[in-house]
């Protein structure tokens, strides 16, 4: 069985740009979520869908990121315009809901910013 | 407000011992789910093993299992016969109630000795 796939695995841009990163969770996982991981914050989510609808986005730092879910199959996160400090690695997990049961991550983007 | 605390940034372990990665929380929830994953040198993160609040058995999987101590708020991972392979950043996580969402702590490198 295929795991959770994220696109592109490595991404270079210039300040001022914009980036999207892409998710595909795994079949039948109906709960997704977007992390950040930098050294100085370690692992922070950012944002979840359960069923396509977005439930807590709380952690999205500033109106520049957003994302989407417009089906069960793919997510979006866009940053735009980029910044030196969005410099990180991308997680893209999902789980199945109802139920206690583990979230399974993608292999990550690493976003480099410069 | 949930927290997780991994005091121990870094450990060294001889191969073929057993090692003990320290994880102390703070919920308010009653219910909860205690999470551990791993993050070798390339980046993934590989769920470990989970332990929830109403479990009366420490979870084992393989050679890990979870000292989990309710009472003093702590799920520490035991790592039996250390390999090589064990060499890897080990993070604890936490779900709070009904919720879906992760609050992850500052991980612990851990570096297996031949």
């Amino acid at each position: 069985d295929a795991g959770v796939i994220q696109s592109p695995r490595h991404e270079v841009t210039e300040m001022g740009q914009e980036v999207t990163l892409r998710c595909k969770p795994i079949s039948g996982h109906n709960s997704l979520f977007w992390y950040r991981q930098t050294m100085m914050r370690g692992l922070e989510l950012l944002i979840y869908f359960n069923n396509n609808v977005p439930i807590d986005d709380s952690g999205m730092p500033e109106d520049r990121f957003s994302a989407k879910m417009p089906n069960a199959s793919f997510s979006t996160l866009k940053i735009q315009p980029s910044e030196p400090r969005d410099s990180a690695v991308y997680f893209c997990a999902s789980k199945e809901l109802p139920g206690y049961n583990e979230q399974f991550f993608g292999p990550g983007t690493r976003l480099t910013v410069l | 407000a949930q927290k997780i605390t991994q005091t121990q940034p870094g450990m060294f372990v001889q191969e073929k011992e057993a090692v003990t990665l320290d994880c102390t929380y703070d919920t308010s929830d009653q219910s909860y789910g205690l999470f551990w994953y791993k993050q070798p040198s390339s980046g993934e993160m590989i769920f470990l093993i989970y332990q929830g609040s109403y479990d009366e058995q420490n979870a084992t999987e393989g050679r890990y299992s979870l000292n989990f101590q309710k009472a003093r708020k702590s799920a520490n991972l035991v790592i039996s016969a250390s390999q090589l392979g064990d060499s890897a950043m080990y993070f604890c996580a936490m779900r709070g109630g009904a919720g879906n969402m992760l609050t992850f702590g500052g991980g612990t490198r851990l570096m297996v000795k031949p």
